[in-house]
């Protein structure tokens, strides 16, 4: 079956600790995304990558990076965690029936 | 323009009812139209989608109801059931350019299905 698969499920994170989340797909696909999913609001885009070109969405902060290292592979870098960058972050990538195939999300906790 | 607009924000309904979301855009390039739910600690997942140029879509119990000209959208779940209760997104894709399928999502519905 298609997965997308990130890891870990649950991060906690020192304020100001730069951290690594990582996803993996098996769709083989060249879109990827990563979403950003506060406590009760629908996700927002980050950043997407079509193959290895790097599109950011306007507002999301410069604290964000990314790297796509091959096709199945994408990590979401934050480089000095906030308080308010507490939240679920989403990886998707598309399917062969939906523009975007969710993985389960890693929930960041900054302490 | 980019906004998709959805209500109610909270929705109580008994075992064997309708459910109904609406959704509402102004982007008359969006060209397709998911509803994902997401369980409690999960990732949204696809439930069921529609373009532009089909008016309904039936899956089992759940229906999309599309007006292309009141740019409205609506998800109705039939028979409802307790394990429906989760948060129900709708979202909406620009079609070409540099989108790459880029999705605007209404802002939920947290349903609760009561036994």
């Amino acid at each position: 079956d298609a997965m997308v698969i990130q890891n870990p499920r649950y991060q906690v994170t020192q304020f100001g600790k730069p951290v690594t989340l990582s996803c993996s797909q098996t769709l083989n696909h060249n879109v990827m995304y990563w979403y950003q999913q506060k406590s009760s609001q629908a996700p927002k885009l980050l950043f997407h990558y079509y193959d290895k070109d790097f599109n950011n969405e306007a507002d999301t902060p410069d604290n964000f990076q990314s790297r796509r290292p091959n096709t199945s592979f994408c990590f979401l870098d934050i480089r000095s965690p906030g308080l308010g960058d507490a939240a679920m972050y989403l990886c998707a990538t598309k399917g062969a029936n939906t523009e975007a195939f969710f993985g389960q999300g890693t929930r960041l906790t900054v302490v | 323009q980019q906004q998709v607009k959805q209500s109610p924000q909270s929705l109580i309904v008994q075992k064997g009812g309708i459910s109904i979301i609406n959704c509402a855009y102004e982007n008359t390039a969006f060209d397709y139209f998911p509803w994902y739910q997401q369980f409690p600690g999960k990732g949204p997942a696809l439930l069921i989608a529609i373009r532009p140029d089909v008016s309904e879509k039936k899956e089992g119990r759940f229906t999309i109801s599309f007006n292309k000209s009141a740019k409205q959208f609506s998800l109705h779940i039939m028979d409802s059931q307790p394990g429906d209760s989760a948060t129900y997104f709708c979202a909406a894709k620009q079609a070409g350019g540099t989108s790459y399928g880029k999705l605007t999502f209404g802002q939920g519905t947290i349903l609760t299905v009561h036994p």
